[in-house]
């Protein structure tokens, strides 16, 4: 049972435009969400994150939207560069952040097209 | 200031065998965590050390096993290999406080033939 999801395995977006990664969890212990941005041959490279405590949280062009209601979060980068092509990862904890163990999506391919 | 080092990058190996993965954390990181990435199942967590201790442990059998030294540094270990085995094996480390972000290595690709 998947408890961090991510329905869409890719997403194309023009370079210059948003682009909105989407996640859907269904603890409802987590209290902790951080998203993760993977390059091939390397590990993922922390992005950004928010505490349950907070709807948005914002970093440059990322920000983080949560929606504990829905059970619903969201990345939006703006704008989306060509370096921004990647898999992105959600990832939630319920403990407060990385002291426990993250439950991963399955993952997000981000492709910025020129 | 280094980042988090694994060891070897890449393994391949025979159904039965048994394999030790190594990780360095970041100087002054305390907790260690082992992830498995596979194709199908995506990332899952396998288990976390803190000072010397496993403190929380993922849904996977007993042939996975770690350990952590007094230096923070970490060792995976996976006997009786499987085919199912094969995977990319990421660790990662954190300061071990809470709210904390957790920071990976680039993994060892483990091939089991």
């Amino acid at each position: 049972d998947q408890q961090v999801k991510q329905n869409s395995p890719s997403l194309s977006v023009q370079e210059g435009r948003i682009s909105i990664l989407n996640c859907d969890y269904t603890n409802s212990m987590f209290d902790y969400f951080l998203w993760y941005k993977k390059y091939p041959a390397e590990g993922p490279t922390f992005l950004i994150s928010i505490s349950s405590i907070k709807d948005k949280n914002e970093d440059g062009r990322f920000t983080v939207f949560l929606n504990k209601s829905a059970k619903h979060l969201s990345l939006h980068i703006v704008p989306s560069q060509p370096g921004d092509s990647a898999v992105y990862f959600c990832a939630a904890s319920g403990s407060g952040g990385g002291a426990d163990g993250l439950t991963f999506g399955k993952g997000t391919h981000l492709i910025i097209q020129p | 200031k280094a980042g988090v080092t694994q060891t070897p990058r890449y393994l391949i190996k025979t159904r039965g065998q048994q394999v030790t993965l190594s990780c360095s954390p970041i100087s002054g990181h305390r907790s260690v965590s082992w992830y498995q990435q596979t194709p199908g199942q995506g990332l899952q967590f396998l288990f976390e050390y803190f000072s010397e201790t496993q403190r929380n442990k993922g849904n996977f059998p007993g042939r996975f096993s770690g350990r952590q030294f007094s230096n923070s540094r970490s060792e995976m270990n996976v006997s009786t290999l499987e085919l199912g085995d094969s995977a990319l094996y990421l660790c990662a480390s954190s300061r071990g406080t809470t709210t904390t972000e957790q920071y990976f290595g680039p993994g060892t690709r483990l091939t089991v033939t």
